[in-house]
């Protein structure tokens, strides 16, 4: 079973606005990481939150991590067309580099 | 370019047949990890395999093994397929004990009819 769940399942939005993703999670956990993954194919590292991190930033993402509500959202700012992908969110409960994948948010950005 | 590559990139194969699938992990990465992709869903994983074994097993039945070899590439073996096994298979190498990053191949396509 998936350890994280997205919100939303999808989104779309208009090129320049942001867009914001959500990452629930179940255990307790040392790091936090977003992935990306255009169609189909292999998936891309973005950023990693550890967990007594609680907001970091890395271009135009910004995650935040909330470890009592065990949740965390990735924010992109000004979107482009090519951010259209989907967005995993992982967790390694246990330092081994085994991640848990959530189940993802698809990103439409319409130019 | 994550630097792992991934063969074959799609193969189509039919029920109770078996499968090889075979990744070789970026330079200097001394662990394999695989993991099952079904469509619309996010990764499930696999196996990690570090300094040649089996380092941590997700929920996924014993025809589901791997190897990993001295120069750290690896290969993920599927025994008497099933329809479910349909999926993206995705190998990701790490460097062992350094938490982070997953460097991804672009993936194996397998069908089972």
């Amino acid at each position: 079973s998936q350890q994280g769940e997205e919100d939303p399942q999808a989104l779309s939005i208009q090129e320049g606005e942001n867009a914001t993703m959500n990452c629930s999670y179940k255990t307790s956990i040392n790091n936090l990481q977003w992935y990306r993954q255009n169609s189909g194919r292999g998936l891309v590292h973005l950023i990693l939150i550890r967990s007594n991190e609680r907001e970091k930033h890395s271009g135009r993402l910004r995650v935040t991590l909330d470890t009592s509500k065990k949740s965390s959202s990735l924010l992109i700012t000004a979107s482009r067309a090519a951010d259209t992908a989907s967005y995993f969110c992982a967790t390694d409960p246990n330092t081994g580099n085994q991640f848990y994948f959530g189940t993802g948010t698809s990103l439409t950005v319409i130019p | 370019e994550t630097g792992v590559t991934q063969s074959p990139t799609h193969l189509i194969k039919t029920r109770g047949q078996q499968v090889t699938l075979r990744c070789s992990s970026q330079s200097g990465h001394n662990t394999v990890s695989w993991y099952q992709q079904a469509l619309g869903q996010g990764p499930q994983f696999i196996f990690q395999y570090y300094r040649e074994e089996e380092n941590g097993r997700g929920n996924f039945p014993p025809r589901f093994s791997g190897l990993q070899f001295p120069n750290y590439s690896s290969e993920l073996n599927v025994n008497a397929l099933e329809l479910d096994d349909s999926a993206l298979y995705l190998c990701a190498s790490s460097l062992r004990l350094v938490p982070g990053e997953l460097f991804f191949g672009e993936g194996s396509r397998l069908t089972v009819l």
